[in-house]
């Protein structure tokens, strides 16, 4: 089936500093990619989307100068936080949507714990 | 944009016992799935469902699209069933996801 690797699992990093996380879809091309934020005991809060060779679409409230997302090839997107805050803190989680006949739905990766502190 | 309400916001049951978790949308969808998020935080795909009713294992789904609602049934819950459970739903390629079902099975 389809799958998603997201990397780092977790990271800490010190205030002020920057933090890139990956996002590879490892056996189907992803033609859109969508990341999301999620705090603790809340759902999951869209992002952006990120269509391959364009520039991402963010939500209304996400600085696209503080969240840089790069999605340069079918299968990798990334996501970089920068100057990265203490109130950055969260649960980061990319997902994948494939095409093709042979995959349906969102694919999501194992999700980037960041800690600043 | 689409509005998700999941129903209950949380659960306990006793192992052994049958649940169904509700997800109501307000608008119609492409793609709905429902996922269970384990305590590392991982989404685990448990159905895509945009119209009728799918069945694995202990647990069945049933989306019944022009009523812009879908039902999750767990059977016979076993205590690693436990954790947070999300519907979520697409629409023209946009993906949100209601508040979730914390469900919590005692043994």
């Amino acid at each position: 089936g389809a799958v998603v690797s997201q990397h780092p699992s977790w990271v800490i990093c010190k205030s002020g500093t920057s933090v890139k996380i990956e996002c590879r879809s490892l056996d189907f091309q992803a033609t859109t990619m969508f990341w999301y934020r999620q705090f603790p005991k809340q759902s999951l809060m869209l992002m952006a989307t990120s269509n391959e060779g364009s520039k991402a679409t963010y939500e209304q409230g996400v600085e696209k100068d503080k969240f840089l997302i790069n999605h340069a090839s079918l299968t990798l997107s990334t996501l970089t936080v920068t100057s990265a805050h203490p109130e950055d803190s969260s649960f980061y989680i990319c997902s994948a949507r494939g095409q093709g006949a042979n995959y349906y739905g969102y694919t999501f990766g194992s999700g980037t714990r960041l800690t600043v502190v | 944009g689409i509005q998700v309400e999941q129903s209950p916001p949380d659960l306990i049951l006793q192992e052994g016992a049958n649940s169904t978790l509700r997800c109501n949308f307000s608008d119609s969808v492409n793609n709905l799935q429902w996922f269970h998020q384990n305590p590392w935080g991982q989404l685990i795909n448990l159905f895509y469902i945009p119209s009728g009713t799918k069945q694995n294992g202990r647990l069945s789904a049933t989306t019944v699209a022009t009523e812009r609602y879908s039902l999750l049934y767990i059977s016979s819950s076993q205590t690693t069933d436990s954790g947070v459970y999300f519907c979520a739903v697409e629409r023209y390629n946009d993906m949100r996801f209601g508040a979730g079902t914390r469900l919590t099975v005692k043994p």
